[in-house]
């Protein structure tokens, strides 16, 4: 079946842009997390969504990051004002349940701000 | 402290050599363990499970000892295509995950 899908795959934007990254999760999957990867470095949760309940928002860096999820599918995380050290590879994931639910990631959307 | 910690790496070890890596974490209270496995430039994907008794999945061996809060993973007969990061999860009410060891299996 269809995995977790990114898009756009790569993004370049100025300094001061917003941007808009996209997620769809696996069909049937509650769950749906953000993650950001710099160069050489580890995963760092942003987000994460399970079914109704309120976004789990402790993870993200600054009042420029926000995320939205439509209808318990897609989601949407949007950087404001975007700054260099805002580089990085964004990771979505999404998961049957939470907790221990083996989580499917998706490709990622690589994002260079210039 | 940070709540995962693993040796960076690289471990450079010849083909069908045995190879083991460990990763300690901080919160007592975590309920469950996982190492996932990343190539480069590619998104993690879950190796195995870790669970009290340890588990085996082949050539991979996980274990798990609580009482010094660490986690190992045991990969044996080494193979060029285990060339990657290993990453050391736990999990509280969400996942938390390490910087990972890399691994290069050379000829």
């Amino acid at each position: 079946g269809a995995g977790v899908s990114q898009s756009p795959s790569n993004k370049v934007t100025e300094k001061g842009k917003d941007v808009e990254l996209r997620c769809d999760p696996i069909s049937g999957h509650t769950a749906l997390y953000w993650y950001r990867q710099s160069l050489g470095q580890g995963l760092e949760f942003l987000i994460y969504f399970q079914g109704n309940s309120a976004p789990d928002k402790s993870g993200l860096p600054s009042d420029r990051f926000s995320a939205e999820r439509t209808g318990g599918s897609v989601s949407t995380l949007t950087i404001q004002r975007t700054q260099q050290e805002d580089s990085a590879v964004y990771l979505c994931a999404s998961s049957f349940g939470t907790g221990g639910d083996e989580q499917y990631f998706g490709p990622g959307t690589r994002l260079t701000v210039t | 402290r940070k709540e995962v910690e693993q040796d960076p790496g690289p471990f450079n070890v010849p083909e069908g050599a045995t190879v083991a890596f460990n990763c300690t974490y901080s919160n007592s209270a975590s309920q469950s363990f996982f190492w996932y496995r990343q190539d480069c430039r590619k998104e993690p994907k879950l190796l195995m499970s870790v669970y009290s008794s340890g588990n085996e999945d082949g050539r991979f061996t996980a274990q798990l000892n609580r009482a010094s809060q660490y986690i190992s993973l045991l990969i044996r007969d080494s193979k060029l295509s285990d060339s990657a990061t290993y990453l050391c999860v736990l999990n509280t009410d969400k996942l938390i995950f390490g910087t990972g060891t890399r691994l290069q299996v050379f000829p």
